[in-house]
């Protein structure tokens, strides 16, 4: 079984609807974060967290909400979906220990095609 | 400016050929750095750690040059395999914030 899971895996959705994304992972891993990823641009990071209480903003969190359920959950959500948040989307996961070191990994989850029309 | 840019290519080389990858960071304060490995479609994965002394894995050796904020990716010998997208990848900042920034990746395609 699959370290880190995203539900669902592809999504197709209208203008304005409510949608969330889904990641778990058993690594035990503390951190997890959540990025898109579009053509030309690479990943951006959207929201992390490095514990249950713990959330943060990253570069491009306009539009988009997240929910650190348990240690194991991560789920992202767009309030009112609009077509320019078409893009994959990755969950990761990291460990706290090696953060910042070159011993540093992050372990990304399948991903979620997501396409608003 | 991009925090992190790479030539996005493609680079279009025969099998067992030597292919060279370059990527820039903007940050002087960015301590850790790594090349992951995307293939179509899927997640990125990590390749390599690069070490301020340079490190080799096998066919792949990574280099570090602080002074110029210049990373480097070479590939010997190159397999169908390798076939991929390379992402340079560099910490954000000194400080311990978990925080990875990504260049948009340079595409490898080996041919028979």
């Amino acid at each position: 079984d699959a370290d880190v899971t995203q539900t669902p895996r592809n999504r197709i959705t209208k203008t304005g609807k409510r949608i969330m994304l889904e990641c778990s992972q058993t690594k035990g891993h503390d951190r997890m974060y959540w990025y898109r990823q579009d053509p030309g641009l690479g990943l951006r990071l959207i929201y992390y967290s490095f514990d249950v209480k713990d959330i943060n903003k990253g570069e491009i969190s306009d539009g988009y909400s997240v929910s650190r359920q348990a240690q194991a959950k991560f789920s992202l959500s767009l309030e009112s979906a609009i077509p320019n948040q078409t893009a994959l989307y990755f969950c990761a996961t990291s460990d706290a220990r090696t953060s910042g070191s070159v011993e540093e990994t992050q372990y990304f989850g399948p991903g979620t095609r997501l396409l608003v029309l | 400016r991009k925090e992190v840019e790479q030539d996005p290519g493609p680079f279009n080389v025969p099998e067992g050929a030597t292919v060279a990858f370059n990527c820039t960071y903007s940050n002087s304060a960015s301590q850790s750095f790594f090349w992951y490995r995307q293939d179509c479609r899927k997640e990125p994965k990590l390749l390599m750690s690069v070490y301020s002394s340079g490190n080799e894995d096998g066919r792949f050796t990574a280099q570090l040059n602080r002074a110029s904020q210049y990373i480097s990716l070479l590939i010997r010998d190159s397999k169908l395999s390798d076939s991929a997208t390379y992402l340079c990848v560099v910490t954000h900042g000194s400080s311990n914030t978990g925080k990875l920034i990504f260049g948009q990746g340079t595409t490898l395609q080996v041919k028979p």
